[in-house]
């Protein structure tokens, strides 16, 4: 079985820009999270989908969203770069939210300049 | 927000020796707690964990203990070898929430 892949691998935008990530869970997973991982703060929970819809959100601005398709695979998207989003953003998927077993993707490394 | 912390940032073992990584975390409600690896490149990749009634759990090479009392955590590997060099994330889970500690990294010296 596949396992959770996440695309572009990496990305370097500028400032001010916008950018989209995209994760494809394990085939069957229904539940998508997305992680931020910096060296400074470890991994920061952004937001987790079930079925489509939001069912839980970390303390992230609202330049930080995401979406989840019929299919499971999820996007998420930060508008208005800056240079302190520059982190690795990890996907993780499960069966269903609320099973504790999760399984990361590599990640998208997204550099700011 | 959680507070899970790690009480070492770096560890070097010799290859053989045992390995110890402990986390402390805050919230004595957590239901689950869950030790992951980290290997360069890749995303963390859950090793075991233990529920909040319980106070070890053993896998291979692996033991995750669970002190309530001073809500601390820690991982032993057994038999340290060069693939276990790593970071090492533990999280809590609170509700349906993960909350993950900066991780410590581990170096094993052959």
């Amino acid at each position: 079985k596949a396992g959770v892949t996440q695309t572009p691998r990496y990305l370097i935008k500028t400032r001010g820009q916008q950018v989209t990530l995209s994760c494809s869970p394990i085939s069957g997973h229904r539940s998508v999270s997305w992680y931020q991982q910096t060296p400074g703060q470890g991994l920061q929970f952004l937001f987790e989908y079930f079925s489509e819809t939001q069912r839980n959100k970390g303390n992230f601005p609202g330049r930080f969203s995401g979406r989840q398709f019929s299919n499971s695979r999820s996007e998420m998207n930060v508008s208005t770069l800056e240079l302190g989003d520059s982190a690795l953003y990890l996907c993780a998927s499960r069966l269903v939210a609320g099973v504790h077993e999760q399984y990361f993707g590599p990640g998208t490394r997204l550099t700011v300049t | 927000g959680e507070s899970v912390g790690l009480h070492l940032p770096t560890l070097s073992v010799q290859e053989g020796d045992n390995s110890i990584i402990n986390c402390a975390y805050s919230n004595s409600a957590s239901d689950y707690f869950i030790w992951y690896k980290q290997e360069s490149g890749k995303g963390p990749q859950f090793i075991i964990d233990i529920r909040s009634n319980m106070d070890k759990r053993q896998g291979q090479r692996v033991t995750v203990l669970l002190n309530k009392t001073v809500k601390h955590l820690s991982l032993q590997i057994a038999a340290t070898q060069p693939g276990d060099s790593a970071v090492y994330f533990c999280a809590e889970i609170t509700g349906n929430q993960f909350y993950f500690g900066t991780g410590t990294s581990l170096t094993v010296i052959p």
